[in-house]
């Protein structure tokens, strides 16, 4: 089945500096992602879809200032969250859509990652 | 608004047990509707979707949904519960975008214990 990946799969930074968050997706390209959000023992938060060539479409109430989106091609999308602050510390969890046989789309998931501000 | 509900925070059955989890959903327009099982370490993998037609979906791994309009619920079920079923379910409503996907709204997720 088709892979989505993300990198780093755990991360842990200082207060005040920036962490990147890739998503690629392994055997697809994937003109479109999605960011979520996933805070302990809640659901996922949609953050912003990821567009390749053009600029996130973020949901309300998510800083895009705060969270960089860069989809730069057709299988890497980026999250990079500046100046991290403790309250950052989530689970981030990217997806993929491939588009199959019929013309249906199914998401892929990632595997996430997990992001500890100090 | 549009919003997902899964009443149950955990579950805990024996192996060989039958299961039902349960999931309500708000939504102005016919929804296309999600179960997705998370397992520790893994993505999120797609158990069964429901988009229009037969009320009784069947997925992967034995799991079966029924969507029920008038409740507004899309119940998620398996006859006999193995060791493996052992991780987080979430429901999901869809909204279809014009670039052919969806966009999900999550319930909370249900954390499902297996006894041996």
């Amino acid at each position: 089945g088709a892979v989505v990946s993300q990198h780093p799969s755990w991360v842990i930074c200082k207060s005040g500096t920036s962490v990147k968050i890739e998503c690629r997706s392994l055997d697809f390209q994937a003109t479109t992602m999605f960011w979520y959000r996933q805070f302990p023992k809640q659901s996922l938060m949609l953050m912003a879809t990821s567009n390749e060539g053009s600029k996130a479409t973020y949901e309300q109430g998510v800083e895009k200032d705060k969270f960089l989106i860069n989809h730069a091609s057709l299988t890497l999308s980026t999250l990079t969250v500046t100046s991290a602050h403790p309250e950052d510390s989530s689970f981030y969890i990217c997806s993929a859509p491939r588009r199959l046989a019929g013309g249906e789309s199914e998401q892929f998931f990632g595997p996430g990652t997990r992001l500890t501000v100090l | 608004a549009q919003s997902v509900t899964q009443p149950d925070i955990h579950i805990t059955v024996s192996e060989g047990a039958s299961l039902e989890l349960r999931c309500n959903y708000s939504y102005g327009a016919t929804p296309y509707l999600f179960w997705y099982v998370q397992s520790p370490g893994q993505g999120l993998q797609l158990l069964l979707k429901y988009f229009s037609g037969d009320t009784l979906v069947q997925g992967i791994k034995g799991f079966e949904a029924e969507f029920k309009r008038s409740q507004s619920s899309f119940n998620l079920r398996k006859p006999s519960v193995h060791w493996s079923d052992a991780a987080e379910y979430f429901c999901a409503v869809g909204r279809f975008l014009t670039s052919g996907t969806y966009k999900y709204i999550f319930g909370t997720g249900t954390r499902l214990k297996v006894l041996a």
